[in-house]
């Protein structure tokens, strides 16, 4: 069974643009979650989608948003970029969304930097 | 809100050693849920070990096993016969089991520590 795939790998913006990044989970996952990853914060949670409808938003500003598809293929999107929106961006999926017993499986992430 | 501390930012083993990785937390929840992930250089975080804080027995996973002290909301991670592929970034986290309040979907992780496994 293939992982959870992220996509792209890699992405350089400037200052004041918009970025989509990609998250297909692994077969039959039903859950999709967003984490960012910096050296001075850490990793914080963005936001979590089930079944299309977002269960839960981390403490983020209404620049970051995100989405999920009925394949359960999810999207994050970060308008007007900032030079501190430079950052790892993880994606997780599970099968059950709110199960903590659930296991996450993470992607390898997309690595934005925002010159 | 929850938090999670780790305090060693670096720690070193040799290969075929123990080393013993630190983890506290602060929570009000009676009921959570602790887990610890590995993050090589392929960034991918892998979970490695979880412990449901309504058990008393610590878990095991093969060479990794954890002690968890409900009392004192410490939970660190044991790697027996340290090998060279358990080098990588570790991370402590908590899940909440509020299911019905959605934060369950959340983990807080702590800022890391970057393990070494030397010849």
């Amino acid at each position: 069974k293939a992982g959870v795939t992220q996509t792209p790998r890699y992405l350089i913006k400037t200052r004041g643009q918009q970025v989509t990044l990609s998250c297909s989970p692994i077969s039959g996952h039903r859950s999709v979650s967003w984490y960012q990853q910096t050296p001075g914060q850490g990793l914080q949670f963005l936001f979590e989608y089930f079944s299309e409808t977002q269960r839960n938003k981390g403490n983020f500003p209404g620049r970051f948003s995100g989405r999920q598809f009925s394949n359960s293929r999810s999207e994050m999107n970060v308008s007007t970029l900032e030079l501190g929106d430079s950052a790892l961006y993880l994606c997780a999926s599970s099968l059950e969304g709110g199960n903590p017993l659930a296991a996450l499986h993470f992607g390898n992430g997309t690595r934005l930097t925002v010159t | 809100a929850q938090t999670v501390t780790q305090s060693q930012p670096e720690m070193s083993v040799q290969e075929a050693e123990t080393v013993t990785l630190s983890c506290t937390y602060d929570t009000s929840e009676s009921d959570y849920y602790l887990f610890w992930y590995k993050q090589p250089p392929s960034r991918q975080m892998i979970l490695v070990i979880r412990q449901e804080a309504y058990k008393q027995q610590n878990a095991t996973e093969n060479r990794f096993s954890v002690n968890f002290q409900k009392a004192a909301k410490s939970f660190s991670l044991k790697i027996s016969d340290s090998q060279l592929g358990d080098a990588a970034m570790y991370f402590c986290a908590y899940r909440s089991a509020l299911v019905n309040t959605g934060t369950a979907s959340k983990l807080t992780f702590g800022t890391g520590t970057r393990l070494q496994v030397t010849l």
